[in-house]
């Protein structure tokens, strides 16, 4: 069973489209996140979520929102698509915010392509 | 300077070979240290995962931090073709990454030759 999982695993759409990316976890895990890696294969976090608590990274446009139907699920929305967002999506979780040994698990990532 | 730096490669050496992979960071809250490897166009898994400074072990595959330099470094033992993929390494305050999540370095791109 894959613990960390998203659809669609690809995606390209136009400019100005409005999509979404769905995550799922079967862990048990209380915390979710989203991190967007570019071209240079750079990692970055996006959003943190634990128990309805959102995080949100400073440099993450308000044309993102994360939307969590229950503890299981983290979809990603994304308003008015831009070039600049095609990159690779990944999903992650991890037990609790502040767990001792705990350790993030990963999603196969969602590959978008805004032409 | 960025918080986490490391050398994108590509790194190729011959099957066989130890491999040795390393960051340096900034930020002495550091304390909780990752290696993850990625294979193209799949997601992280992780490697190792430290706390602090010290030694880890886990078959052909040693961490190391030493928080006093700001240096980690992931060790490769008798590497194999199935090593090549890209190692990137990370590292939190918090041991799952907390509400700011885990900081990556660039990633290291590894090319093991037959």
């Amino acid at each position: 069973d894959t613990a960390v999982s998203q659809t669609p695993k690809y995606l390209v759409t136009q400019m100005g489209n409005d999509k979404s990316i769905k995550c799922e976890q079967n862990l048990g895990h209380d915390t979710m996140y989203w991190y967007k890696q570019d071209s240079k294969k750079f990692l970055k976090i996006m959003f943190s979520y634990n128990n309805k608590e959102l995080i949100i990274n400073e440099t993450v446009p308000n044309r993102f929102s994360p939307k969590s139907p229950d503890k299981a699920h983290l979809n990603l929305h994304i308003n008015s698509l831009e070039l600049g967002d095609s990159a690779v999506y990944f999903c992650a979780s991890s037990q609790v915010f502040y767990g001792a040994n705990d350790e993030q698990f990963f999603g196969p990532g969602t590959r978008l392509t805004v032409l | 300077q960025k918080e986490v730096e490391q050398d994108p490669g590509p790194l190729s050496v011959p099957e066989g070979a130890i491999v040795s992979l390393n960051c340096t960071y900034s930020n002495s809250a550091f304390q909780y240290f990752m290696w993850y490897r990625q294979y193209s166009r799949k997601g992280p898994e992780l490697l190792m995962y430290t706390y602090s400074s010290g030694n880890k072990e886990d078959g052909r595959f040693t961490a190391q931090v030493d928080k006093s330099s700001k240096y980690i470094s992931l060790f490769i033992r008798d590497s194999q073709p199935s090593d090549s993929a890209t190692y990137l390494c990370a590292m939190s305050p918090y041991s799952g990454g907390g509400a700011d999540g885990l900081t990556f370095g660039k990633g290291t791109h590894l090319i093991i030759q037959p």
